[in-house]
């Protein structure tokens, strides 16, 4: 059974610094992975997706990574900003499970001014 | 356009009540989604349509009966609910429903606060 998790579950870092959110995954069947984040009584925001077949993505100060052989994705975040505190989540489309979405639990980031 | 469109945003209601949370999505997505969110809890899946055809319910209770009447509209109808259903409730769509599962994003709306009262 998949299982999909993050460290570390809180994060606080000064403004400026770039920083890397880590997500592993136990089983490499997996479609897709995905970056999301949340803010605090709001939805769900989709940063990055990664195919399976990919090795990264990027979207202005966001990197993400994926290693299906280890089992990893790692989400980069450049020069933070106070803007970017929220929870961010990965969730694994994975190919034994009907095409469902497998959670990690989070990682809460606060960006400090 | 990526937007997921939810109404409405809180809704309170009574245990004998019946009530619906509705969500739209004009990006011409062929899956949708019902999620419920608990506090500091990951999203678990309720329901999956594709193609407007119901192809996952993930054994919820029959107070909660989804209802996709086009490709574009989604909804949830809520009756005799319990304190313990409230919960943050998202709606998603994705483009390719289970055809393309590799490229798929799944985008979220801004969510419906139910609270059970």
């Amino acid at each position: 059974k998949q299982e999909v998790t993050q460290i570390p579950a809180a994060l606080s870092v000064p403004e400026g610094e770039n920083l890397v959110l880590n997500c592993s995954f136990t089983d490499s069947a997996i479609y897709n992975l995905q970056w999301f984040r949340q803010d605090p009584g709001k939805g769900l925001t989709s940063l990055l997706l990664i195919q399976s077949s990919q090795r990264e993505q990027t979207s202005g100060r966001l990197n993400a990574s994926l290693d299906k052989s280890s089992g990893r994705s790692t989400l980069y975040i450049a020069a933070s900003q106070p803007g970017d505190s929220a929870t961010y989540l990965c969730a694994v489309m994975d190919m034994d499970s009907n095409y469902q979405l497998i959670w990690g639990a989070g990682t809460k980031l606060i960006i400090k001014p | 356009d990526t937007e997921v469109t939810q109404t409405p945003k809180h809704l309170v209601m009574g245990m004998t009540n019946k009530k619906s949370l509705k969500c739209e999505q004009h990006m011409g997505h062929r899956a949708m989604y019902w999620y419920k969110q608990k506090a500091k809890k990951p999203p678990e899946l309720m329901f999956v349509y594709s193609y407007e055809k119901l192809s996952i319910n993930e054994s919820v209770p029959s107070r909660f009966s989804p209802e996709c009447p086009n490709s574009s509209l989604l909804n949830l109808h809520l009756h005799a609910l319990q304190p313990e259903d409230s919960a943050l409730y998202l709606c998603a769509s994705s483009q390719g429903g289970f055809s393309s599962p590799s490229g798929n994003t799944i985008y979220f709306g801004e969510g419906s606060w139910l609270t059970v009262v």
